[in-house]
């Protein structure tokens, strides 16, 4: 596709629902990333995945949050038991990882803003 | 473990006045140090970025960052600003030797006043 595409777009739902958010990364990219950004306090950084694989999760706030990425694409963001905490914009990147894949740009989507009553 | 200070939250400047947003850094390695802007609305897009090489880098729409290693810095500056460049600026690193993680600072809302 042209960009990163995120969905759902806005998701409204009830303190300990669990809920699903997906990225649709750029064709070819091999890097994804998933950051977190709430009101005031900048982008805080979840995972990353290269192909398939996560090396470092080390950014989830909890064993609530998990993430997987298929056939090195698609990758899926899943909130159990959400919290109010939890409110906030998700957002995706991708980038192209060549080379050592360090110091690339990464492209992000609109992201998914996230609203737990 | 990498950090990245962001010292001003909100810089209000007028018009084609000059302005300078500040970022420090804080790593035991080499690092690439990178700006990013969210305009109204839009979402995140890269500035410009310094990988290696010159320590002076600009972006197309007159932004350029200076790496300073001994101050641990990376300030963005622009001589005159247009009322188009109003929007949150994120300073970013990555380490060099190590993985794709990213960190942010807490960004840096520019307000530009006719």
């Amino acid at each position: 596709g042209a960009g990163v595409s995120q969905s759902p777009s806005n998701k409204v739902t009830e303190k300990g629902k669990d809920v699903e958010l997906r990225c649709d990364p750029i064709s070819g990219h091999t890097a994804l990333y998933w950051y977190r950004q709430s009101l005031g306090q900048g982008l805080e950084f979840l995972i990353y995945f290269q192909g398939n694989s996560a090396p470092d999760k080390s950014g989830l706030p909890s064993d609530r949050f998990s993430a997987e990425r298929t056939g090195g694409s698609v990758s899926t963001l899943t909130i159990q038991r959400t919290q109010q905490e939890d409110s906030a914009v998700y957002l995706c990147a991708s980038s192209y990882s060549g080379g050592s894949g360090r110091g690339e740009t990464q492209y992000f989507g609109p992201g998914t803003r996230l609203l737990v009553l | 473990a990498q950090s990245v200070t962001q010292l001003d939250s909100q810089v209000p400047v007028f018009e084609e006045a000059p302005v300078e947003l500040r970022c420090n850094y804080s790593s035991s390695v080499s690092v690439y140090l990178f700006w990013y802007v969210q305009y109204p609305n839009q979402g995140l897009q890269l500035l410009l970025k310094y990988l290696s090489g010159s320590t002076l880098v600009e972006s197309i729409n007159g932004f350029e960052a200076e790496f300073n290693k001994s101050q641990t810095s990376f300030h963005l500056r622009k001589p005159s600003v247009h009322i188009s460049d109003t929007a949150e600026y994120f300073c970013a690193v990555s380490e060099g030797t190590g993985g794709f993680k990213t960190i942010f600072g807490a960004g840096t809302r520019l307000f530009v006043k006719a």
